[in-house]
């Protein structure tokens, strides 16, 4: 079990430009989160995949952000036209979708920041 | 929906004290709570989680919660606060029944005092 990895851990881009981070998940979780936080606040929920099936998008995904997880393993969440607004830590996290409790496992994280 | 409301977004404590920190949920189905620390710069790590088993609940680093279905609490203590336990702590719920992503509190601070 090598956890839940994330790449880049730290992007700076400039306004305007694109952004894609990957997750890798731990290897036989078959559940995919992505979240967003942003500094003094908890983590909120984006997205999440079962296997490759993106079930659930949140409000906060604008048409700006696009995720994918092609074949059920790793992960990647792209951020077209990037705007300062989008200064944030996004988190990726992984799990199993049956079992008591169903822990979700969380990554380091990958620091965006926009100027 | 599911939320969660951490009371206090600061808590200082002296070394050796006890550390506190209040969650109080919403759900209209049965709840699974979790707590989860994160240091500087890092992700979060799972301290412990409540699945309808116990009502007191055990995790890492010698903390411990408490589920309060009349109190709709979840409140996270350590007897003896330790330097290390400086991080910020996050409260979060999930419905268990298929739905399992979590919503978070916005968390609490935790400064420990020599």
């Amino acid at each position: 079990d090598t956890g839940v990895s994330q790449d880049p851990r730290h992007k700076i881009t400039k306004r305007g430009q694109n952004v894609t981070f990957r997750c890798d998940p731990i290897s036989e979780h078959n559940r995919l989160y992505w979240y967003r936080q942003t500094l003094g606040q908890g983590p909120e929920f984006l997205t999440y995949f079962q296997n490759e099936a993106q079930l659930e998008k949140s409000r906060l995904l604008s048409d700006r952000f696009s995720a994918e997880r092609p074949k059920g393993s790793f992960s990647t969440l792209e951020i077209q036209r990037t705007e300062q607004g989008d200064s944030a830590m996004y988190l990726c996290a992984s799990s199993l979708s049956s079992g008591s409790g169903n822990t979700i496992y969380f990554g380091e994280g990958s620091w965006l920041t926009v100027v | 929906a599911q939320s969660v409301t951490q009371l206090g977004s600061h808590v200082s404590v002296s070394e050796g004290a006890l550390v506190l920190l209040r969650c109080n949920y919403s759900s209209s189905v049965p709840p699974y709570l979790f707590w989860y620390v994160q240091y500087p710069n890092q992700g979060l790590q799972l301290l412990l989680k409540y699945t309808s088993a116990a009502t007191l609940v055990k995790g890492i680093n010698g903390f411990e919660a408490e589920f309060k279905k009349s109190e709709t609490s979840f409140h996270l203590t350590k007897p003896s606060a330790h330097m290390s336990d400086a991080a910020e702590y996050f409260c979060a719920v999930s419905d268990g029944y298929g739905d399992y992503k979590l919503s978070f509190g916005a968390g609490t601070t935790v400064t420990v005092r020599a």
